[in-house]
Parts: C-alpha cells; sequence; structure tokens
C-alpha cells in the first residue's frame, strides 16, 4: 500500500545532542511536510517542500534544518535539541500545489533528556 | 495568531448520541476544510472535508456543516459508539497548501 513512514517511531536523544529524523513516501506526492505537534496541541507546520522548492515558516527556529534529496525522502535534523522540543514530528504528503488534502505518516515521537 | 479556532476542547457523550465540534475562522482565502481524527500515538487521519461552496456533506455517520456567511463549521456524528473516542482536529487551507489547525477537541464516548 502506498504511504507515508517515518523512522524511526521513537527517538530519544541528550540535550544539545543533534538528531536525524526521517520520512519516506511510496505516494509520489510533490510537496511534503513537516509539522511539530506537542502534548494535546494541534499541529504546528514548521516548513514544507513543492519537489525542492523549500518553504520555511516564519516563526520556525534556526535550530530546524530540513533536507529533501530526492521526491521520495525527507529529513528533519535538529541541531542541538532543547527540552522544549520534545514533541510528535508528523511528515505529511500532498500530489501537488493547490491540493489541499494531505497525507500523515505516523510521527516520530522525540523525547530529550 | 489562532486562525481556525475550535470548540469544545473535551466533549463526553454517551454511547448512540450525537457529538458535535464546532470550528471558525477568519481568513476568507480559506478554500478548504477538513477534519481530522487522531488516536494517541497515530498522526492524523482525514476523516471527511468541505469546500465553501456547497453547506453540508454526509459521510456515513459524519456530516459536515458549512455556514460561510458566519465563517464557522461543524463535525456532527451520529450514533457516535466508543471507537469514535479520539481526538478531533478541525482545520482550514488556503489554496497554496497552507494548513493551519484548530486546537483539537478530546471525545470521549462512554459504552
Amino acid at each position: 500500500d502506498a504511504m507515508v513512514i517515518q523512522n524511526p517511531r521513537y527517538q530519544v536523544t541528550q540535550f544539545g545532542k543533534p538528531v536525524t529524523l526521517s520520512c519516506s513516501q511510496t505516494l509520489n506526492h510533490n510537496v511534503m511536510y513537516w509539522y511539530q505537534q506537542k502534548s494535546s496541541q494541534a499541529p504546528k507546520l514548521l516548513f514544507h517542500y513543492y519537489d525542492k522548492d523549500f518553504n520555511n515558516e516564519a516563526d520556525t527556529p534556526d535550530n530546524f534544518q530540513s533536507r529533501r534529496p530526492n521526491t521520495s525522502f525527507c529529513f528533519l535534523d535538529i541541531r542541538s535539541p532543547g527540552l522544549g522540543d520534545a514533541a510528535m514530528y508528523l511528515c505529511a504528503t500532498s500530489p501537488k500545489e493547490g491540493y489541499n488534502e494531505q497525507f500523515f505518516g505516523p510521527g516520530t515521537r522525540l523525547t530529550v533528556l | 495568531q489562532q486562525q481556525v479556532k475550535q470548540s469544545p476542547q473535551s466533549l463526553i457523550v454517551q454511547k448512540g448520541g450525537i457529538s458535535i465540534i464546532n470550528c471558525a475562522y477568519e481568513n476568507t482565502a480559506f478554500d478548504y476544510f477538513p477534519w481530522y481524527q487522531q488516536f494517541p500515538g497515530k498522526g492524523p487521519a482525514l476523516l471527511i472535508a468541505i469546500r465553501p461552496d456547497v453547506s453540508e456533506k454526509k459521510e456515513g455517520r459524519f456530516t459536515i456543516s458549512f455556514n460561510k456567511s458566519a465563517k464557522q463549521f461543524s463535525l456532527h456524528i451520529m450514533d457516535s459508539q466508543p471507537g469514535d473516542s479520539a481526538t478531533y482536529f478541525c482545520a482550514a487551507s488556503r489554496p497554496n497548501n497552507d494548513m493551519r489547525f484548530g486546537a483539537g477537541t478530546r471525545l470521549t464516548v462512554k459504552p
């Protein structure tokens, strides 16, 4: 089945230790998103790609970076995780720009010790 | 600035009852209004969605009512079941894929 896959599902890191979360999709969708969802809160968009065109939300901290080496894969890099970065990180895809529906992966739960 | 306001924050309904969740938005550029269902530890899954050219959309036990002039929309879950217990998010999206979520409603359906 075509889907959005996130690895790992659970990630534990130490304060200040860089961490990378990955997302892959078999849907061949053009648009990919990264959201941060803290406990009992709505998903908050961090950034998204239209193909390789990167779009950063104005309030996304510089500590968060992203890479999309090809259509299928997208990575979220947190350069120096703080305790406040502990959250569920959700990857989503959409077929193309202007097509509203987004398909979410299962998320990666990040714990910062 | 919260672009989509959702209420209530939590809702408890008896099995077989009707669950109603409301959302309001400000930006008239939004043209797509989905509802997502999220179970603990899982990503949100699209439940049902509507565009502003219709006032109601029904899929099984789930209905969206949309009031364009009031800039409000709501989700109705008929014959609510314990398996419907989850967090529900409304959202609003602009044509450029910019989607904004409501704060979520935690629904509990009691047997």
